[in-house]
């Protein structure tokens, strides 16, 4: 099955600055790459995701990379603020326009210093 | 509306109740899932209903027992669970199967979960 791993498990950065978030997977049927913010008390909730036929996507201040041939995908976090604390997941998925499996990787704390 | 609403938020439960847990959304989806979240931890995958059926049983114990009453409304009954069991219950909803063609993602949303105390 998919193992995804994701680095690193804490990220502090000052307000303004970026923050990346790393991710690896090693199934190559995987093809749907969704990110995942989860604050303290709520459920995951979408922010970016890719699929293969894509290298990159930005959505204002978050941008997604992906490197099919070696099997990794980026967050990038541009100008962080505050409210961007909170944990990240990535996850892999065969898009298989069914029941999409997620598997997520293990998480990020993402803090901002003000 | 994106909205998954899960019900109760908090339960708290002794080894030998028997309890339920609820999930209702009114986006249309088809295809809905229940993940167990511990501490510190990813969500992990349960069961997945597509279309009321039961689709995906990632090999969850039997004290566990899901029930898709129709495509709006996910349940999970619960009975003799162990304290090892303690976690956030997570539901989600996605449209279920697409065609190809479509262009649509298969996006799954989250309620904010059940955190399940067991005593």
């Amino acid at each position: 099955g998919e193992n995804v791993e994701q680095h690193p498990s804490t990220l502090s950065v000052q307000e303004g600055d970026s923050a990346v978030i790393k991710c690896t997977y090693s199934d190559s049927a995987s093809n749907y790459f969704p990110w995942y913010k989860q604050e303290l008390g709520k459920g995951p909730q979408l922010i970016i995701d890719i699929r293969s036929n894509v290298g990159e996507k930005k959505d204002q201040r978050i941008a997604v990379t992906l490197n099919k041939t070696a099997k990794h995908f980026s967050l990038h976090i541009t100008e962080t603020q505050p409210e961007d604390s909170a944990v990240y997941f990535c996850a892999a998925s065969p898009a298989n326009f069914g029941n999409e499996k997620l598997t997520f990787g293990t998480g990020t704390r993402l803090t901002i210093i003000p | 509306d994106t909205e998954v609403t899960q019900t109760p938020k908090h339960l708290v439960m002794g080894m030998t109740n028997k309890k339920s847990l609820k999930c209702e959304q009114h986006m249309g989806h088809r295809a809905m899932y229940w993940y167990k979240q511990k501490a510190k931890k990813p969500p992990e995958l349960m069961f997945v209903y597509s279309y009321e059926k039961l689709s995906i049983n990632e090999s969850v114990p039997s004290r566990f027992s899901p029930e898709c009453p129709n495509s709006s409304l996910l349940n999970l009954h619960l009975h003799a669970l162990q304290p090892e069991d303690s976690a956030l219950y997570l539901c989600a909803s996605s449209q279920g199967i697409l065609r190809r063609s479509s262009g649509k993602k298969n996006i799954q949303y989250f309620g904010a979960g059940t955190r399940l105390s067991v005593l």
